[in-house]
């Protein structure tokens, strides 16, 4: 099975800050990554598919971009409310792994 | 709207069996592959089965393969998920969620989720 690493795993940012977070597969998927926002006690969002198609609602200070294997979640401006934990995804094949997470702290 | 709810979840001992159910509402079960994604308390997401409209698809990560069972019931707009030989680590809120028209999507919508707990 494709694994897929998130790195990583926790950041602190200050508000205003470019955030990026790395998820890496261990085989190349094209671009069939996707990127989820978990807020604490709260459901996961689809926040960007196909590696950088933005889903609709989604504000424009995250972007998605890479292929193959190496991919990368860009909040250009880091707001309160992203505190959240941050999923990658593969769903080119099954099982459809997911990323181990990255915590996006405000410092 | 889209709606996703789960129920069926609870508290089973170690080798027993629970089902989940899944009511969707707001948009036509029978264009889009389903599937289910748990989350152990405290960790990660875990996608765990997914089902393609007309049932004739169904994949499971391998851990519950031969275990859990995944299907759907268009006319009654659900989704189910029958989870037998239950271990402590099946211990998860479990989710429901909407993937694409195509195999080839994520998932755009989740559910609540239903918390099982597998523990004698």
């Amino acid at each position: 099975d494709i694994q897929m690493t998130q790195s990583p795993s926790s950041l602190s940012a200050s508000v205003g800050d470019r955030v990026t977070i790395t998820c890496r597969a261990s085989q190349g998927i094209s671009n069939y990554l996707a990127w989820y926002q978990q807020k604490p006690g709260k459901v996961p969002k689809l926040l960007i598919y196909a590696a950088s198609t933005l889903q609709s609602g989604v504000p424009s200070r995250f972007s998605g971009s890479g292929s193959g294997t190496d991919f990368t979640l860009t909040i250009s401006s880091l707001q309160p409310e992203d505190v959240a934990t941050y999923y990658c995804q593969k769903y080119i094949t099954a099982p459809w792994t997911f990323g181990q997470g990255t915590r996006v702290a405000i410092k | 709207e889209v709606q996703l709810v789960e129920s069926g979840g609870g508290l089973v001992q170690p080798g027993g069996s629970l089902r989940l159910s899944c009511a969707a509402s707001g948009f036509t079960l029978n264009r889009y592959w389903m599937s289910w994604v748990r989350q152990p308390p405290g960790k990660g997401l875990e996608w765990v089965a997914n089902i393609k409209q007309d049932e004739k698809e169904k994949y499971y990560v391998e851990s519950v393969r031969g275990r859990f069972t995944i299907s759907r019931d268009n006319a009654k707009n659900s989704l189910y998920l029958q989870m037998n030989s239950l271990r402590a680590e099946d211990t998860a809120l479990y989710y429901c969620a909407r993937s694409g028209l195509q195999w080839n999507f994520p998932h755009d919508s989740w559910g609540q989720g239903t918390l099982v707990t597998v523990s004698s």
